[in-house]
């Protein structure tokens, strides 16, 4: 059981281009969302999904889009990269009622120069 | 979304309990009580959550007020490996699969060797 999975762990881009980074979860959760994290602070949540073809935006969502095709996947793209995005960036799971408790990638640390 | 507060810092020694205090006096009567912890350069780790009654797990105790405006993590013998951030959250216990979960700044834990 992997759990939830981030890829890459470690990523450099220069100002202007563009990547998506991934998530994918295999215990069939419905709800997933993306964080990002700058030094010394909480998480901040960018977008998040209830479900496959739905998703949301949360407190950060500018400079990011998503998707969400299927239940198990959930990327995070950067349309054009800018040194604010600098961040570490977690993604998590969970089943959708209030009770569950969430599952969390081990994050992609991301440098934008 | 209703707001929790927490003191940004705590220490205390090892193998001493620890209690983790949250207010969060705008919970709504189906909001659960979550508690999350990140280690060190890690994606955060769920703990424990509540929502009337106290809870208990391998990990740690949760204490809820009777009004519910306020609860209190407890580590009964605290380790060095509990040093970390708390982070105390609450979800929406109603509409299915909207739960966000909103991070505030966390306590920040110190255990003294």
């Amino acid at each position: 059981n992997a759990g939830v999975t981030q890829t890459p762990k470690f990523q450099v881009l220069k100002t202007g281009q563009s990547m998506t980074l991934q998530c994918a979860q295999d215990m069939n959760h419905e709800y997933m969302s993306w964080y990002r994290q700058d030094p010394g602070m909480g998480l901040r949540l960018i977008h998040y999904s209830v479900g496959a073809g739905i998703t949301d935006q949360g407190e950060v969502p500018n400079g990011y889009n998503v998707s969400r095709s299927t239940t198990e996947d959930f990327p995070l793209r950067l349309l054009s990269a800018a040194p604010s995005q600098t961040s570490v960036y977690f993604c998590a799971s969970s089943y959708g009622q209030g009770s569950a408790e969430a599952f969390f990638g081990q994050g992609t640390r991301l440098t934008v120069v | 979304d209703a707001k929790t507060t927490q003191p940004n810092s705590m220490e205390s020694n090892e193998e001493e309990p620890v209690h983790l205090p949250c207010n969060h006096s705008t919970i709504s009567g189906t909001d659960y009580i979550h508690w999350y912890r990140q280690l060190p350069s890690q994606g955060p780790e769920y703990v424990i959550h509540g929502l009337t009654s106290n809870v208990n797990n391998r990990m740690a105790s949760l204490a809820i007020a009777e009004d519910r405006k306020s609860s209190t993590l407890i580590l009964h013998r605290a380790t060095l490996r509990d040093a970390a951030v708390y982070y105390c959250i609450l979800r929406d216990g109603v509409i299915q699969g909207a739960q966000k979960l909103v991070f505030g700044q966390g306590t920040r834990l110190t255990i003294n060797p």
